[in-house]
């Protein structure tokens, strides 16, 4: 059966500091990745998907960038965090019939 | 592109009773719709979906309509109890997109009062 990953499962981080995430499928291949940010109380935004390796589309212009370096690996990375980054990162993946699972999340705090 | 609405924000029931979230869509192209639950601090969990194929599917006390025509699917939850005290999510995609994005709803804040 597929399973996702992501870690690490809680961060606190100063402004200004890097940033990665990682997130990991496990049980398909090819799959379509996605990156969503919540803030607290709120819905999902949609922040990048992959189709491939390689393959970044970004939906919101802002200071991430995700990359894909092999087919299963999805990563949310930044150069500088700023105070209005803090919020609950997701992963998703899908496969051909559009269904998304989303994965246990990252709790990001920005001080 | 796709908008996704979702009325109401919040939702209060008494146990047992049932309780309805309505959400409507802008793109006719859109053929998938699934609804997720969110507990608190947990991840989104994907309780029943449906396709443009059929107009209803029930799974136990959970049931999700689409009016087509309408642009508008609803999900229904009989009977509820406290433990389906949640955020509930709609969503909308169309299988033409080959990302296959999910456009969201703004979410409602069940809550099941005992």
């Amino acid at each position: 059966s597929q399973t996702i990953h992501q870690w690490p499962a809680t961060l606190v981080q100063p402004v200004g500091s890097p940033l990665s995430l990682e997130c990991t499928v496990e049980g398909t291949s090819n799959p379509n990745l996605y990156w969503y940010r919540q803030a607290a109380g709120r819905g999902l935004q949609l922040l990048f998907y992959s189709v491939g390796i390689g393959q970044i589309s970004s939906e919101v212009p802002q200071n991430l960038s995700a990359s894909r370096p092999q087919d299963r690996q999805f990563i949310l990375s930044s150069k500088k965090l700023l105070l209005s980054d803090s919020g609950f990162y997701l992963c998703a993946w899908s496969v051909s019939e559009g269904t998304q699972y989303f994965g246990p999340g990252t709790r990001l705090l920005v001080l | 592109g796709e908008n996704v609405e979702q009325h109401p924000s919040t939702l209060s029931v008494q146990e047992g009773d049932s309780a309805v979230i309505k959400c409507t869509y802008s793109d006719s192209a859109s053929n998938y719709f699934p609804w997720y639950k969110q507990e608190l601090g947990k991840r989104p969990q994907l309780i029943i979906d449906i396709r443009s194929n059929v107009g209803e599917k029930k799974d136990q006390r959970i049931a999700v309509t689409l009016n087509k025509t309408a642009k508008h699917f609803s999900l229904h939850i009989t009977e509820t109890q406290p433990e389906d005290s949640a955020v509930y999510f709609c969503a909308a995609s169309s299988d033409m997109d080959s990302s296959y994005k999910l456009i969201f709803g703004s979410g409602t804040r069940l809550l099941v009062r005992p």
